[in-house]
């Protein structure tokens, strides 16, 4: 199916270090987008990758797209305690959809 | 620029009642989709509209939930009767674009708890 498939499901880090978030999908794509679930702000689109795309950034996040092996990670460096927040893969594809997984519950400690 | 707001924030039903909920989209989005999320699990897409026509609404339970959004703009997402199961957030999002490659801004959710 198209649906993103995260790993792990829960990541637990010291304030200052780097996370790191796995997605899978299964079938070919147009792109992908991460998104951001806390429960101040809801959910939020951090970042989107296009099928051509190898790397892109934005601030502290580093995604990077692997399309021959279906995967994609999203990097977050030097993390702040408001990071702390589910995150979420939505691969895209013909159906110009999005399909979320279950999400990273990211917990980033004082 | 003024999010997508939706109404209310919480509502608590007995089951087999009915429930409606409200959704504003940000202004000029044509595309407007209605998410359910179950706790603990990521939102699944109950039904996309394009402007008020609607794109997709294959994973809409009909028998119990419908939707409109009239005149393009405003949606409501109505269950009735309610189910046990049917206890979640209900997520409304828009979106500029129905090519899948713009982002979607979503409002605050309605959870709904069915006792």
């Amino acid at each position: 199916s198209q649906q993103g498939e995260e790993d792990p499901q829960a990541l637990s880090i010291q304030e200052g270090e780097n996370a790191t978030m796995n997605c899978s999908y299964k079938t070919s794509i147009n792109n992908l987008q991460w998104y951001r679930q806390n429960s101040g702000r809801g959910l939020v689109h951090l970042i989107l990758i296009r099928s051509n795309e190898r790397e892109k950034h934005s601030g502290r996040l580093r995604v990077t797209l692997d399309t021959s092996k279906k995967s994609s990670s999203l990097l977050i460096t030097a993390s702040r305690a408001a990071d702390t927040a589910s995150y979420f893969c939505a691969p895209s594809g013909s159906a110009r959809q999005l399909t979320f997984g279950s999400g990273t519950q990211l917990t980033v400690l004082p | 620029e003024a999010g997508v707001a939706q109404s209310p924030r919480y509502k608590i039903i007995e089951k087999r009642q009915s429930v409606a909920f409200w959704c504003n989209p940000i202004s000029g989005h044509a595309t407007l989709y209605w998410y359910q999320q179950i706790l603990g699990q990521g939102p699944k897409l109950l039904i996309q509209f394009q402007n008020n026509g609607v794109v997709d609404d294959s994973q809409l339970p009909k028998d119990r939930f419908s939707a409109e959004r009239l005149k393009g703009v405003d949606s409501t997402l109505k269950i009735q009767p309610a189910k046990l199961e049917d206890s979640a957030v209900y997520l409304c999002a828009s979106s500029s674009s129905d090519r899948g490659d713009y982002e979607q801004y979503f409002g605050p959710g309605t959870r709904l708890t069915v006792t």
